[in-house]
Formats: C-alpha cells, sequence, structure tokens
C-alpha cells in the first residue's frame, strides 16, 4: 500500500463547477499537507499548505484536513479553463528530514 | 524575482552519455532537492543536499550523482543514461525548517530525452 493515495483522474468538469480533489494518507506521523498544480511539462507550483485538521481558504480554493480519517481534499469554486492542469498533493512532518510524500496526482480538466 | 532556475529546460543525449543538469536559486534556502518525475508519476526524491550535507535516497541508482559547490547552485550527473533515465528532473528548494512546513519550491524542470 502507497503512503499517499490520489485517484489520478482525469476529471473533467464544466467552467463553474465546483470540484473535488482528494488524498489519502496511512502515515499517522504526518503533520502538514500541501497542493500543488502542475501544468503540463512544467514544474509544481505551490497552491496552498495546512498545518492542522479544518479548512483554510485562500480566493476560490479551500483546503481540508481530515485526520482523524487521513483524509484531505482541495476545493475549487467557480472552475476557470486556466485551472486545468495536475494537483499534487504532499506531506511531511517535523523531524521527517524534510522530506515530502506526494500523491500520483490528479489531472483535471475545465472545459468551456 | 525570486526563484529556482533550471538549466537547460530540455536535454537530448545518447545511450550511455553522461550528461548533467543544473539548478541555481536566489531565494537563499538552506535545501536543495532533486526528484525525477515520470509521465502520470508522482515525483520521486533522488536526494537533497541540506547546507553541504548530503542524503542519497536508498533506491537511488548509482548511476545519479550530485554536487552542491555553494549555496546556490546544485548539479544532477547522470553517468551512464540509460533509456529508463528518460524524464523530467526537477530541482526544489526550501528553508529546510525543522518545526512546521517546510514548503518546496520547484523549478520548471528539465526534460531528458535518451536516444
Amino acid at each position: 500500500q502507497k503512503e499517499v493515495e490520489q485517484d489520478p483522474g482525469p476529471l473533467s468538469v464544466p467552467e463553474g463547477a465546483i470540484v473535488s480533489l482528494n488524498c489519502t494518507y496511512s502515515n499517522s506521523a504526518f503533520q502538514y499537507f500541501m497542493w500543488y498544480r502542475q501544468y503540463s511539462r512544467k514544474g509544481p507550483e505551490l497552491l496552498m499548505y495546512t498545518y492542522s485538521s479544518g479548512n483554510k481558504e485562500d480566493g476560490r480554493f479551500t483546503a481540508q484536513v481530515d485526520k482523524s480519517s487521513k483524509y484531505i481534499s482541495l476545493f475549487i469554486r467557480d472552475s476557470q479553463p486556466s485551472d486545468s492542469a495536475t494537483y499534487l498533493c504532499a506531506m511531511g512532518f517535523t523531524g521527517g528530514g524534510n522530506k515530502l510524500t506526494f500523491g500520483t496526482g490528479t489531472q483535471l480538466k475545465v472545459e468551456l | 524575482d525570486a526563484m529556482v532556475i533550471q538549466n537547460p529546460r530540455y536535454q537530448v543525449t545518447q545511450f550511455g552519455k553522461p550528461v548533467t543538469l543544473s539548478c541555481s536559486q536566489t531565494l537563499n534556502h538552506n535545501v536543495m532537492y532533486w526528484y525525477q518525475q515520470k509521465s502520470s508519476q508522482a515525483p520521486k526524491l533522488l536526494f537533497h543536499y541540506y547546507d553541504k550535507d548530503f542524503n542519497n535516497e536508498a533506491d537511488t541508482p548509482d548511476n545519479f550523482q550530485s554536487r552542491r559547490p555553494n549555496t546556490s547552485f546544485c548539479f544532477l550527473d547522470i553517468r551512464s543514461p540509460g533509456l529508463g533515465d528518460a524524464a523530467m528532473y526537477l530541482c526544489a528548494t526550501s528553508r529546510g525548517s525543522v518545526a512546521g512546513p517546510d514548503t518546496q519550491y520547484f523549478g520548471p524542470g528539465t526534460r531528458l530525452t535518451v536516444l
């Protein structure tokens, strides 16, 4: 079993839809959680990070962490074609040697 | 703007011909990482430097080496590239926080093709 599981998609939604992207993890030591966006043939770009259970909002993006269920989500409101990309979750823990464990990424396509 | 720069963006090499990829950063971060990413896969950490301390992942092949001559630059050397080494190579940096999230910032990547 992988430490971090993420549905690869592809996920196709109409413009304006609410998108839900999810990851599950098995290592209860993970303390902080990040979401990266990766456009085709580019490097990952940090979107958001959270350090505790609950919600964190930044514009159209909301990151949600449920440590009891080992489940994290990224919600995108009013999705735009420019949101079309692969979304990678990543997680780490203090004392983890500055390393992150990544999911495989979910490919999202927002269609006009 | 502070950033992570990778050169070249595209690299073509021949089977067995050594190749060097370069990364530089203006963020003054302590940690620099090299990842390998193949299509539809998670980035795979090859190794990282915390300052001058080199940390190799257990499953990184000996074919891959790295150098960090100073804070700003880090190089990935592939001594004898095989067809299976064709991938996107990502460089990332972080402050090296020991308490709290140690956010990594990525460069644009170098896409390596092996003929």
